[in-house]
């Protein structure tokens, strides 16, 4: 049971250049986030989807876009990668609101842009 | 979302009970308290979640008192592989989205 899978797990972009994260779940939940974590700080929401072709602005959405075509996939987009976006990316899901608010994390991407 | 308040780090030793308080006090009605576990490198995972009164687990034991206005959780007799930041959260699981909103944290180191 792989849970939640992040894609890929390091990355070194130049500034400018542009990136896709992947992320899978395989337990059939409704919803998915992607957070970005920040060294000695708590998580912070960039990005949700509350279901297949659907997406919301969390907390910090700027300079990142995303795409759920399918409702286990999550993608996360940098159009123009800037050393500001160097964190480490989590995604997490949820079954949604018919449950206690529990979301599952993938292990993260580390994100370094030079 | 619920603001919360908890100490930055604590230290332990092994084998003894880490008990860590979290303030939350403007939790509305509907608002849930759940904490995560985070170990270095990994994504934070879920330990437990309450209402109200006391809830148990196999791993942790969280007291809210009749105010809700904080929390405790309470890990029994930590090992060294109990050294984790453990978030407090507080939200209303019915919320649009579900969405979390992690602060700080507690760091908490257990020595031998």
């Amino acid at each position: 049971n792989a849970g939640v899978t992040q894609t890929p797990k390091f990355r070194v972009l130049k500034t400018g250049q542009s990136m896709t994260l992947l992320c899978a779940q395989d337990m059939n939940h409704e919803y998915m986030y992607w957070y970005r974590q920040d060294p000695g700080m708590g998580l912070r929401l960039i990005h949700y989807s509350v279901g297949e072709g659907t997406t919301a602005k969390g907390e910090v959405p700027d300079g990142y876009n995303v795409s759920r075509l399918k409702k286990q996939n999550f993608l996360l987009g940098l159009e123009s990668a800037a050393p500001s976006q160097t964190s480490v990316y989590f995604c997490a899901s949820s079954y949604g609101n018919l449950a206690k608010n529990i979301q599952y994390f993938g292990a993260g991407t580390r994100l370094s842009v030079l | 979302l619920a603001k919360t308040t908890q100490p930055i780090s604590m230290d332990s030793y092994e084998g003894q009970e880490v008990n860590i308080t979290c303030s939350h006090n403007n939790i509305a009605t509907n608002d849930y308290i759940t904490w995560y576990q985070q170990f270095p490198s990994q994504g934070p995972r879920f330990i437990i979640q309450g209402y109200k009164t006391k809830v148990t687990n196999e791993v942790a034991s969280l007291f809210i008192p009749a105010d809700r206005k904080s929390s405790t959780l309470s890990l029994p007799r930590v090992s060294l592989s109990d050294t984790a930041v453990y978030y407090c959260l507080v939200g209303d699981p019915k919320a649009a989205g579900n969405k979390l909103t992690f602060g700080g944290g507690t760091r908490v180191l257990v020595k031998p």
